[in-house]
């Protein structure tokens, strides 16, 4: 029944590689996130926007980098992929006003 | 800087038990509290929103209260199931208007029903 997707679901990479983690919804949200969830951790919200060409970084420190082209599409991008970003990247997208927080799937990605 | 504090960290119980779930928080200033849901290596799933002028919100088998004067929310799940086995987090926005989704989560719950 999830609205918003995240491809791909696992991804083992090298050092030094260019990722693209992508993140769609079709429910017209104008509010996005992306947030990192390491094994047994809280999850922390490293990027957010609030409708199109809109960015910000959230309270964790991330050497990613995202792009709000179009409202259904929120990608994260790491340019040089590194083993200490290997996490569980979580996207969610929310409606107008105080509305339930909608997540993705998430993506896990092992860096070697 | 909020903080948000869930207990107990693990529960196992047997099938059939009501149980509690406790989350608190250090500013009371909240304007909504969200309990989720977060299966083995999946995304989470949005169980209650609790709006900071409600006292409860029931969805099923799944009560959860806020009282944002002590800075305390509880999840009472009744007649639990195998199915419920999950890990339950609870979180809080940032501030109101559009930091609505900017969540502060606690570290969650992990429970597990056994038949």
């Amino acid at each position: 029944e999830a609205d918003i997707y995240q491809t791909p679901r696992y991804l083992v990479i090298g050092t030094g590689k260019k990722i693209t983690l992508e993140c769609s919804q079709t429910m017209g949200h104008d509010k996005m996130y992306w947030y990192q969830q390491d094994p047994g951790m809280e999850l922390h919200l490293i990027h957010y926007s609030y409708g199109v060409n809109s960015t910000e970084k959230g309270d964790l420190s991330s050497e990613s980098t995202v792009s709000r082209i179009r409202t259904e599409h929120f990608p994260l991008t790491l340019e040089s992929a590194r083993p200490s970003h290997t996490s569980q990247y979580l996207c969610a997208s929310m409606g107008q006003g105080a509305s339930p927080l909608h997540f993705g799937n998430g993506t896990r990605l092992t860096v070697t | 800087k909020q903080e948000v504090t869930q207990i107990p960290a693990a529960l196992s119980v047997p099938e059939g038990e009501n149980l509690v779930l406790n989350c608190s928080f250090t500013d009371s200033a909240i304007y909504n509290l969200q309990w989720f849901r977060q299966d083995p290596g999946k995304g989470l799933t949005s169980l209650l929103l609790i709006q900071s002028s409600q006292r409860e919100q029931t969805s099923g088998r799944l009560n959860a209260s806020l009282d944002k004067s002590s800075g305390r929310s509880t999840l009472y799940i009744a007649a639990s199931q195998p199915g419920d086995s999950a890990t339950y987090l609870c979180a809080v926005p940032g501030g109101g208007g559009t930091s609505y989704g900017k969540l502060t989560f606690g570290q969650g719950t992990i429970l597990t029903v056994h038949p």
